[in-house]
């Protein structure tokens, strides 16, 4: 059964960079068929995508903060990365990763993480 | 990229059906068949309950279906029953390879 879990500093100051990893267990991040996604959820908010990446490194992100954004992948490790940089309290949020399927005629995010809190404080 | 259109909440009795619309543009619910929903319980992460517009994942309940006409999707759930009670959210893909979430509904089951 997949399983996906966020780690990461759970504190950042303001104009720092967060730094969030994905850990995949129970499958292969390098596989065909999905790609892997970063979703944010501020406090009593709704969800915005972030960014997605493939395993072999193509990158797409909101262009709203693409000039903050890097998603990475290091698929030695099965893991995916997300870091922002210039954060603001605006950026504080739960951080989710999620299985992203795409392809042909459909897309989706099928699995989620629990989720992580990083709230953006002096 | 402006978040997709939802009410911010809705509710209905048990057994009673509800539809919670997802209102977007040309550009995404209207362009394509790649809407999704979710629904999300407190404290939980967001569940999968349909893809590309009408299909439900193994496990959904039949109780929860699809639609689309123009540029509004739609969810309806039948039948409601108390554990519905979450806050439900659309997605499409956007041309340019992005995707787009809705501001999000909250269903109240009375």
């Amino acid at each position: 059964q997949l399983q996906l879990q966020e780690s990461g500093l759970g504190l950042v100051k303001p104009s720092e960079t967060l730094s969030l990893t994905c850990t995949v267990s129970g499958g292969s991040i390098s596989t065909s068929t999905y790609y892997w996604g970063w979703i944010r959820q501020p406090p009593g908010k709704g969800l915005e995508w972030i960014g997605t990446i493939y395993y072999i490194g193509s990158t797409y992100y909101i262009p709203s903060l693409k000039s903050r954004v890097t998603i990475s992948v290091d698929t030695s490790k099965n893991q995916f990365s997300l870091k922002l940089s210039s954060v603001t309290a605006a950026d504080t949020a739960v951080y989710y990763c999620a299985r992203h399927r795409w392809g042909g005629a459909t897309t989706y995010f099928d699995s989620w993480g629990q989720g992580t809190l990083v709230t953006v404080s002096s | 990229q402006s978040a997709l259109t939802q009410p911010a909440s809705v509710s209905g009795s048990p057994g009673q059906s509800i539809t919670i619309s997802c209102t977007g543009t040309s550009n995404d619910v209207g362009s394509y068949n790649l809407v999704s929903w979710y629904q999300q319980l407190p404290g939980k992460a967001p569940k999968l309950m349909i893809s590309e517009v009408t299909k439900r994942p193994s496990g959904v309940s039949n109780r929860f279906s699809g639609s689309k006409s123009g540029n509004t999707a739609s969810l309806t759930i039948s039948g409601l029953q108390a554990e519905d009670e979450a806050d439900y959210y659309c997605c499409s893909y956007v041309s340019s390879n992005t995707w787009v979430f809705g501001g999000g509904t909250k269903l109240t089951v009375l």
